[in-house]
């Protein structure tokens, strides 16, 4: 059984770039969540997906953006890079009804 | 609002040493919690959890108890090894509505020398 699964492990981007990160949840779950974690912080909550609907956000700004798809695996964008987004962004899956997440491995973005 | 927090790291121990990691929240309601851990390199893997006042959570040696009256959830481990080594994080999950987003605390970075 497949665990949460993130592309790509790492990316380099510049300064007002776009970037697109991929998340495929674990089998059976149908709700991913993505946190920024920057480094030697705690993770931090971008938003929640269910139902390919956003149904919770974090305090992140509209340049961070999202989708799912029909089989529940995800996509982050992130329009206009910043430097101070350069971080770990963490995928999480879930079912329903359930609330502990599964975390995948994390995808490292840094701009230059 | 919901909160938690973590003693400051690096905690360095020799093997067989025993760990505690002390974490207290903040949060309205009955807030499930949760202990993570990332290896270097890694991304998040759960290691224990508790959902309600007195629960005990436990995992791979380590412990957690979920005390309401001192909103805490201390992780102990009797005896650690280098393995061990890694970053811990103390999140809840507050009580309201399913599939609740995690809130964490900055994470305590533990090294064991053997």
């Amino acid at each position: 059984d497949a665990g949460v699964t993130q592309s790509p492990t790492h990316l380099i981007k510049t300064r007002g770039q776009q970037v697109t990160l991929r998340c495929s949840p674990k089998s059976g779950h149908d709700t991913v969540s993505w946190y920024q974690q920057a480094l030697g912080q705690g993770p931090q909550f971008i938003f929640q997906y269910y139902e390919e609907e956003e149904r919770q956000r974090g305090n992140f700004p509209d340049r961070f953006s999202g989708h799912q798809f029909p089989n529940y695996s995800s996509e982050l964008n992130v329009n206009a890079l910043l430097l101070g987004d350069s971080a770990l962004y963490l995928c999480a899956s879930s079912y329903t009804g359930e609330e502990t997440q599964y975390f995948g491995p994390g995808t490292r973005l840094l701009v230059l | 609002g919901n909160s938690v927090t973590q003693m400051e790291g690096p905690v360095t121990l020799s093997e067989e040493a025993f760990l505690t990691i002390n974490c207290t929240y903040t949060a309205t309601g009955y807030p499930s919690l949760f202990w993570y851990v990332q290896y270097p390199g890694e991304g998040l893997q759960l290691l224990l959890k508790a959902t309600k006042a007195d629960d005990k959570g436990s995992n791979k040696g380590f412990e957690a108890t979920y005390r309401k009256e001192t909103t805490s959830f201390h992780l102990e481990k009797g005896s650690v090894q280098v393995s061990d080594s890694a970053v811990y994080f103390c999140a809840l999950s507050p009580s309201a509505g399913n599939n609740r987003k995690l809130i964490w605390g900055l994470g305590t970075s533990l090294a064991v020398n053997p």
